[in-house]
């Protein structure tokens, strides 16, 4: 069973392009959760998805941020209109539907806007 | 916010026991114990979570107080490839809060 799969695991983008990270959770997880780091900083929760429902995005930016996780495929944080401020390390998180069990997470995307 | 305290950092001498305390005084019933580790810019990894009672897995030991209120982790021989930052977070189940709430950690260092 592979684990939580990123990609890409680096991304180089120009201000004002766009950037979209992909996460593919592990096999029989419905639930997936997506953390920003910034350098030198402590993750912090961006949102929280089960499949094709938006259930918690209270520390998403209003602005520039969304993500979806469709029935089929990768779940994808897309950000337009990348800014400096946007380099980070962007972590995805997946789990069953089980109330009680853990989240595994992935090795992260690391993006750079230049 | 995190809810929990931890402290900022820890020492650890290799081959002996890493006990990092955690404070969630605030804990509800409906909250379990999770704590995760991060090996410089890794992704997070799961260690362990309990609910009441004390747990034990292949890579540490879980000990909850009675009242609930803080927990211990327990490294019972930790190496140098454990010195990481530690995190202790309340997550809920049954209409708690169910996303992981990271706060500052504990980063713990293991010295030859």
């Amino acid at each position: 069973n592979a684990g939580v799969m990123q990609n890409p695991r680096h991304l180089v983008r120009r201000r004002g392009q766009e950037a979209r990270l992909r996460c593919s959770p592990m096999k029989g997880h419905s639930h997936v959760y997506w953390y920003r780091q910034l350098p030198e900083e402590g993750l912090k929760f961006m949102v929280y998805l089960q499949k094709e429902n938006i259930i918690d995005e209270s520390g998403m930016p209003k602005e520039r941020f969304s993500a979806e996780f469709p029935k089929e495929g990768p779940s994808i944080l897309r950000i337009q209109q990348v800014v400096r401020g946007d380099s980070a390390a962007y972590f995805c998180a997946s789990s069953p539907p089980n109330e009680d069990t853990e989240a595994f997470f992935g090795q992260g995307t690391r993006l750079t806007v230049v | 916010d995190a809810k929990t305290t931890q402290p900022p950092s820890m020492d650890c001498a290799e081959g002996r026991a890493a006990n990092l305390p955690c404070n969630h005084s605030t804990i509800s019933g409906n909250e379990y114990v999770y704590w995760y580790r991060q090996i410089h810019s890794q992704g997070p990894q799961y260690i362990i979570h309990g609910l009441k009672n004390n747990e034990t897995n292949e890579m540490a030991s879980l000990i909850i107080t009675e009242d609930r209120k803080s927990s211990t982790l327990i490294l019972p021989h930790a190496t140098l490839r454990d010195t990481a930052v530690y995190y202790c977070m309340r997550k809920g189940i049954q209409g708690g809060s169910e996303k992981l709430v990271f706060g500052k950690g504990t980063k713990l260092t293991v010295n030859p």
